[in-house]
């Protein structure tokens, strides 16, 4: 898998818009780019995954760079519920599991 | 609930016991994954199983686990002789075959090796 660089911690305001950084400049040209959440004493949870143009659903949008090397996770209107670890993944193509990482630990303030 | 479901949620159990956990996964996924995760850190991929096939194990911690998905739908994980570095959340996680990265994790076993 392609090793992604995440910060540790990012504290956000409530009703704030929350970015959240992600380097995985190894990746490859058909490697996706996954994130996922964990909300304290919860499995994972799937957000969004994206190739190299944006997305956005229902939970969060999707910016990947031009040249792939970085992306941001983006909560338009960050809630307490919002607070947990996120983490981004870049699974191999040709394996089966996913790398989880440290991740960033978000912390979403009133 | 037509989500991953583990059981149970929480074992405690002593040095040198035998522990086996439950998933059952969403009923129309092919892959079924079991991850551990210690404090602090993410999940780490254990094995996973392509209907009832294990197609992934060399990742297994040792020789004392071992998992099973006889008929294709629910798995064990199984854990002999525990040992109180076991002491873990086990995960289970279950996925489409066409989309192995989008997966549906399940609450978790918590195990306590005393």
């Amino acid at each position: 898998d392609a090793k992604t660089t995440q910060p540790p911690s990012m504290d956000c305001a409530e009703g704030r818009a929350a970015n959240l950084p992600c380097n995985h400049s190894t990746i490859s040209g058909n490697e996706y780019v996954y994130w996922y959440r964990q909300i304290h004493s919860q499995g994972p949870q799937y957000i969004i995954h994206g190739l190299k143009n944006n997305e956005t659903n229902e939970m969060a949008s999707l910016i990947i760079t031009e040249d792939r090397k970085s992306s941001t996770l983006i909560l338009p209107h960050a809630t307490l519920r919002d607070t947990a670890v996120y983490y981004c993944i870049v699974p191999n193509n040709a394996g089966n599991m996913l790398t989880f990482g440290g991740g960033t630990r978000l912390m979403v303030k009133p | 609930d037509t989500g991953v479901s583990q059981d149970p949620r929480h074992k405690i159990t002593k040095r040198g016991q035998n522990v086996t956990f439950r998933c059952d996964p969403i009923s129309e996924h092919n892959r079924l994954y079991w991850y551990r995760q210690t404090l602090g850190q993410g999940p780490e991929f254990l094995t996973y199983f392509q209907n009832e096939a294990q197609l992934e194990k060399s990742r297994l911690l040792s020789d004392r686990f071992s998992a099973e998905r006889p008929k294709g739908s629910f798995s064990t994980l199984e854990i002999q002789r525990t040992e109180q570095g076991d002491s873990a959340m086990y995960l289970c996680a279950s996925s489409l075959l066409s989309a192995f990265g989008t997966q549906y994790f399940g609450p978790g076993t918590r195990l306590l090796v005393l």
